[in-house]
């Protein structure tokens, strides 16, 4: 079945570890984005990728990086400098960059800084 | 920055109750929008994409309306189940420089109680 795979579903990190979540899919999407959600708020965009070897920069990107070497991964990485990392992670893609045709997501990743 | 409204914020209803939620956005440079049910613990699912003014969609007992010139839409539930309890999510894409992503409001909560 065509889907979106995020792992882990949750992961622990310590103060000034970088981190690295997953996102594959397997539907053929050009575009691929990460969404952070914290208690209250809605999802805020941090990264966004229509084409491979191409990535863009969302609302919130300061203290994340991310990469797009192939079509079907999207990884994110939260690094040290992200002041405050703590939240639930969700990707998604699309198969149209126009966005008139639906989105499809992961299960998302709940990151703990401990 | 897209501004997407949902209202209300949460809602608490009994079994058999209608309901019905309001998204609204600037009604300048429409493109489309989408509706997503996001249950807990699993992923958004998309409900509806809509793309015309006056358009109305149905998929069970929830409905859509869209009204692009006055920046609305509306989603109804016909005699709400327990299953129906959800987040349910208001996105609009937003196209700069090229790119396009997903703005999404912050989402209405709904509870149907037994």
């Amino acid at each position: 079945d065509g889907g979106i795979t995020q792992s882990p579903k949750y992961l622990f990190r310590k103060e000034g570890q970088n981190v690295t979540l997953s996102c594959e899919q397997n539907l053929n999407h050009d575009a691929m984005y990460w969404y952070r959600q914290d208690p209250g708020q809605g999802l805020r965009l941090i990264y966004y990728s229509q084409i491979v070897n191409d990535f863009q920069k969302g609302d919130i990107a300061e203290g994340y990086s991310v990469s797009r070497e192939k079509k079907e991964s999207f990884p994110l990485t939260v690094t040290s400098a992200q002041k405050n990392p703590t939240a639930f992670y969700l990707c998604a893609s699309l198969n149209d960059a126009g966005a008139v045709t639906e989105a499809f997501f992961g299960q998302g990743t709940r990151l703990t800084v401990v | 920055i897209l501004n997407v409204e949902q209202s209300p914020q949460s809602l608490h209803v009994q079994e058999g109750d209608s309901t019905n939620f309001t998204c609204s956005f600037p009604s300048s440079n429409f493109y489309a929008l989408h509706w997503y049910r996001w249950e807990t613990a699993k992923s958004p699912e998309a409900l509806f994409v809509m793309t015309l003014n006056g358009d109305e969609k149905k998929k069970g007992r929830i409905s859509a309306t869209l009204n692009t010139k006055e920046g609305y839409s509306y989603l109804y539930i016909k005699g709400s189940q327990p299953e129906d309890s959800a987040t349910y999510l208001c996105a609009l894409p937003l196209f700069e420089s090229g790119y396009s992503t997903l703005t999404f409001g912050k989402g209405t909560m709904l509870l149907v109680s037994p």
